[in-house]
């Protein structure tokens, strides 16, 4: 079964910095998606890559997936407190299920 | 659109007693819905895949005799611990598929707070 691994597990930045999460398969992605959750909370959808080298933008964050579709990263650009969660990513398996990555804990520091 | 709600937020039950969520797709009608379990400082773990009408498919290693699916109509799935122990305490979370959507993007309850005293 696939598997999906994220780093890092947990990052803590300065207010203002740039950061980038990854997330690699062990196999073809045929959609990825990301998303963050507030701890004890619901899971907030991000965006989906689907094709191989597309890339997509939301305010601050852009996520990239590999022309070879087994690796996913997501960048925030000048992070803000509000940017603070856990971002998770997942994957489509067969039957329109859904796996996870073990997340990455964002920390901002004002 | 493409609202899930999750009753109730939260609950405390005592051990051996059972409990039940309900997952419900407020402004759609959902081909399939999810259920994952996450405990603390981990990720989602799928439990079972549920469709209107039919049996839930577990994944392995979650026991269908403890962690009872019915899904009666489109809006809505339920899960019901039975019997309940400690070691059930965790994060519930649905998700649900929208009926006619052409891509498998999940929309996401905001969880349940199971915690089994």
């Amino acid at each position: 079964s696939q598997e999906l691994e994220q780093s890092p597990q947990s990052l803590i930045v300065q207010e203002g910095k740039n950061l980038t999460i990854n997330c690699t398969s062990s196999k073809t992605l045929y959609g990825l998606y990301w998303y963050k959750q507030k701890y004890g909370e619901g899971l907030i959808f991000l965006m989906m890559l689907q094709k191989g080298g597309e890339e997509k933008s939301h305010e601050k964050i852009t996520a990239k997936l590999d022309e070879k579709k087994q690796q996913s990263s997501l960048h925030i650009t000048a992070s803000q407190p509000s940017h603070a969660g856990i971002y998770l990513c997942g994957a489509d398996e067969f039957g329109g299920k859904l796996i996870f990555g073990q997340g990455t804990e964002l920390s901002v520091k004002p | 659109g493409a609202v899930v709600s999750q009753h109730p937020s939260w609950v405390i039950c005592k051990s051996g007693t059972s409990v039940k969520i309900e997952c419900r797709s407020l402004d759609f009608q959902a081909t399939t819905m999810f259920w994952y379990r996450q405990f603390p400082k981990q990720s989602l773990m799928l439990m079972a895949t549920s469709n209107e009408g039919s049996k839930a498919t577990y994944e392995q290693g979650v026991e269908k005799d403890k962690f009872l699916i019915n899904h009666a109509s489109l809006t809505l799935s339920t899960l019901t611990v039975t019997s309940a122990h400690p070691e059930d305490s965790s994060f519930y979370i649905c998700s649900a598929n929208k009926l006619g959507s052409a891509s498998y993007e999940q929309y996401f309850g905001p969880g349940t707070r199971l915690t089994v005293t």
